[in-house]
């Protein structure tokens, strides 16, 4: 069965460095999303992104976050200075044709 | 605002006691009420889609219903493997998931 993969499934980094993380959605869908999961609370929506572009965002996603479908498979998400806030589990989503979103296994970033 | 509220937080069962799960939403041109189970450290595993008031869906001990205001997830006769967080959330036209905060179910053997 296809599913959404994530990598790494941990990243920590120091605040103020940049990460990228990497998602690889199922392979016929064609919106992608990012969401995180701050310990012990809500999952929120962070961005969604269709044909190559940003169709929403949320409050939470600033200038320090970028997406990019950089070639056919993968989607990443990129914090440019990451802060202590940014802790959180990150979920990458992609979705069907009868709007079922589809989630991966996460990535922990954890910024010390 | 699409809103989502689950309850109760926290939900233990004795193997076989049956119960279910609340979750009260407000959404503006709603598209779908979806069902997830989280388990500790991994991502949200889809389980159903709701539809439109009066929908039902069924899987194994799992069954969730919907109605204009609330979704129901019922779980029969549970074993310890259903033990998980089940997230609530509403998409409207815009396909974001608004979710809710989860009920934790403790199943005890």
């Amino acid at each position: 069965e296809p599913e959404v993969t994530q990598t790494p499934s941990h990243q920590v980094t120091q605040m103020g460095q940049e990460v990228i993380l990497r998602c690889v959605p199922i392979s016929n869908h064609l919106y992608f999303y990012w969401y995180r999961q701050i310990l012990g609370q809500k999952v929120e929506f962070l961005v969604s992104f269709y044909n190559n572009e940003i169709s929403e965002k949320s409050e939470i996603f600033d200038d320090q976050f970028s997406v990019e479908r950089p070639d056919g498979s993968n989607f990443t998400l990129k914090i440019r200075s990451t802060k202590l806030e940014d802790s959180a589990m990150y979920f990458c989503a992609s979705m069907g044709d009868r709007g079922q979103q589809f989630f991966g296994p996460g990535t922990r970033l954890t910024v010390l | 605002e699409d809103q989502v509220t689950q309850s109760p937080e926290a939900l233990r069962l004795q193997e076989g006691e049956s119960s279910s799960l609340n979750c009260s939403y407000t959404v503006s041109g709603l598209r779908g009420l979806f069902w997830y189970r989280q388990d500790p450290g991994k991502g949200p595993e889809f389980l159903f889609t709701l539809y439109s008031a009066g929908e039902e869906k069924e899987k194994e001990r799992l069954k969730a219903t919907l109605t204009k205001k609330e979704s129901f997830l019922h779980i029969t006769a549970p074993k310890p493997e259903d033990s998980a967080t089940y997230l609530c959330a509403v998409q409207a036209g815009d396909y974001k998931l608004s979710f809710g905060a989860g009920t934790t179910v403790t199943v005890r053997a």
